[in-house]
């Protein structure tokens, strides 16, 4: 299985303030058919997740702007270019060029 | 609009099977996948399979196999989650998600069921 690993495990951001968190992948997720299999969810408390990115750069409909992924290979990034309190919740990354695996989650919360 | 609506909690003695239904609507049922994703309390997600409702095509997660089976009713648009020989750690909440080009892009409310004596 491939694992992912995520950093940090826990995010406390001022609102307005921009956000970052890692996700590695331990085997590429580039697909011979030139496609990267990285996603990005976002689970609200007391909710189902929600797909922000897919394919490592592309918002989901209805995403704001201040969502952004970038990566390849095998290390990725999500940012939140200004937080905002709607924000709060565990951000997972998760692949698909084998049988889906998720990251363990990063916890975003407001100062 | 994409909705997909699973049924209520369940409460299970260990040894027995549930089965959690996930019914969709607002897209054309047969051109997806629907995949099974479990959450213990607390913890992260585990992804458990993958039902094609084209065909009937599965996929299941190895730790799994043996005890999940998962299949389609395309006259009805539901999908169907069933889990044998529960076990306490088994305890989690259950969701469904279209598969959409490998990406779970919608997601059912969630089914949680409890394994306890």
């Amino acid at each position: 299985d491939i694992v992912m690993t995520q950093t940090p495990l826990s995010l406390s951001v001022t609102p307005g303030q921009p956000a970052s968190i890692s996700c590695k992948s331990s085997q590429s997720l580039l697909h011979s058919d030139g496609k990267t299999y990285l996603y990005w969810y976002l689970q609200k408390p007391g909710q189902p997740p929600q797909l922000l990115i897919y394919e490592v750069s592309n918002r989901f409909s209805g995403v704001p702007d201040r969502f952004s992924g970038s990566g390849s290979g095998t290390d990725f990034t999500l940012k939140i270019s200004r937080v905002e309190a709607e924000d709060v919740g565990v951000y997972y990354c998760m692949q698909s060029i084998q049988l889906p695996t998720f990251g363990g989650g990063t916890k975003v919360e407001i100062k | 609009q994409v909705q997909l609506v699973q049924s209520g909690a369940e409460v299970k003695k260990p040894g027995a099977s549930v089965k959690v239904s996930c019914k969709a609507s607002g897209y054309s049922f047969r051109n997806y996948g629907i995949s099974w994703v479990r959450q213990a309390p607390g913890q992260g997600l585990e992804w458990m399979g993958w039902i094609s409702a084209y065909n009937g095509n599965t996929n299941y997660a190895q730790k799994l196999q043996g005890r999940l089976t998962m299949t389609t009713d395309t006259s009805t648009s539901t999908a169907y989650m069933e889990l044998r020989s529960l076990r306490s750690d088994d305890t989690a909440v259950y969701y469904c998600a279209r598969v959409q080009q490998r990406r779970l892009d919608f997601w059912g409310q969630g089914t949680l069921v409890t394994v306890s004596s």
